[in-house]
């Protein structure tokens, strides 16, 4: 597809089960971001892939998030155990140039592009 | 530590007038400024940025104020329309850094209505 797609749309999981949310980003896009946003709230950063090496995980906030990105392109970001304060829409966002190190294109320079979000409920 | 802050939650404004939406920020080391604007059921689309080298930057409609003294963007759509309604975020980011990603950090968001 033309635009970063993800899914499911909606997940509801009971307290205590794991989830998985997939991110399919912009083909031959090389950043990749997942930001979480809660009810009410500005999203906020999760973590962030370079091709497949994540670079920055510093916003994942417990040990039960987890990300993957084994070959560059298909994101997974799963979470265990989940707890009802995990309830939030998750985003994924992807843009075709590398965002770290200094000197590296600025994000407001390359157009950074964000999927719909899958929407998690956790009762 | 709410680092960029929309204190208005909702704004309504008549079609055809000028549409206002401030943002407040307190961390100087951030030197761009992003606003983004989300439509129900979708992911926010980028709108307009700005560095902190200026103080204005225009994009037909839409243009964008800093004050860095004052720390604060404000967004301005002129004349408004039906569908400039949604959601708009305000972000900022520092600048890069050896290591770690370019995060933006997002402002709580207002809701913009534009009546007939």
């Amino acid at each position: 597809g033309a635009g970063v797609s993800q899914s499911p749309r909606y997940k509801v999981a009971k307290r205590g089960q794991d989830v998985a949310l997939r991110c399919d980003p912009i083909s031959g896009h090389v950043s990749l971001f997942w930001y979480q946003q809660a009810l009410g709230q500005g999203p906020e950063f999760l973590t962030y892939f370079q091709n497949e090496a994540q670079l920055d995980k510093s916003g994942l906030p417990s040990d039960r998030f987890f990300a993957e990105r084994p070959e560059g392109s298909v994101s997974t970001l799963k979470i265990q155990r989940t707890q009802q304060e995990d309830s939030a829409v998750y985003l994924c966002a992807s843009s075709l140039a590398p965002l770290t190190g200094r000197g590296s294109a600025r994000i407001t320079n390359e157009k950074l592009f964000f999927g719909s979000g899958t929407q998690l409920s956790v009762l | 530590d709410q680092q960029v802050k929309q204190n208005s939650p909702s704004l309504s404004v008549q079609e055809g007038r000028i549409s206002i939406l401030n943002c407040d920020y307190t961390n100087s080391m951030f030197d761009y400024f992003l606003w983004y604007k989300k439509y129900p059921a979708e992911g926010p689309t980028f709108l307009i940025s700005i560095s902190s080298i200026k103080d204005k930057n225009e994009d037909g409609r839409f243009t964008v104020f800093l004050n860095k003294s004052a720390k604060h963007l404000s967004l301005h759509i002129v004349p408004s329309q039906p569908g400039d309604s949604a959601v708009y975020f305000c972000a900022a980011s520092p600048p890069p850094r050896v290591q770690g990603a370019q995060k933006l950090v997002f402002g709580q968001g207002t809701r913009l209505t534009i009546n007939p």
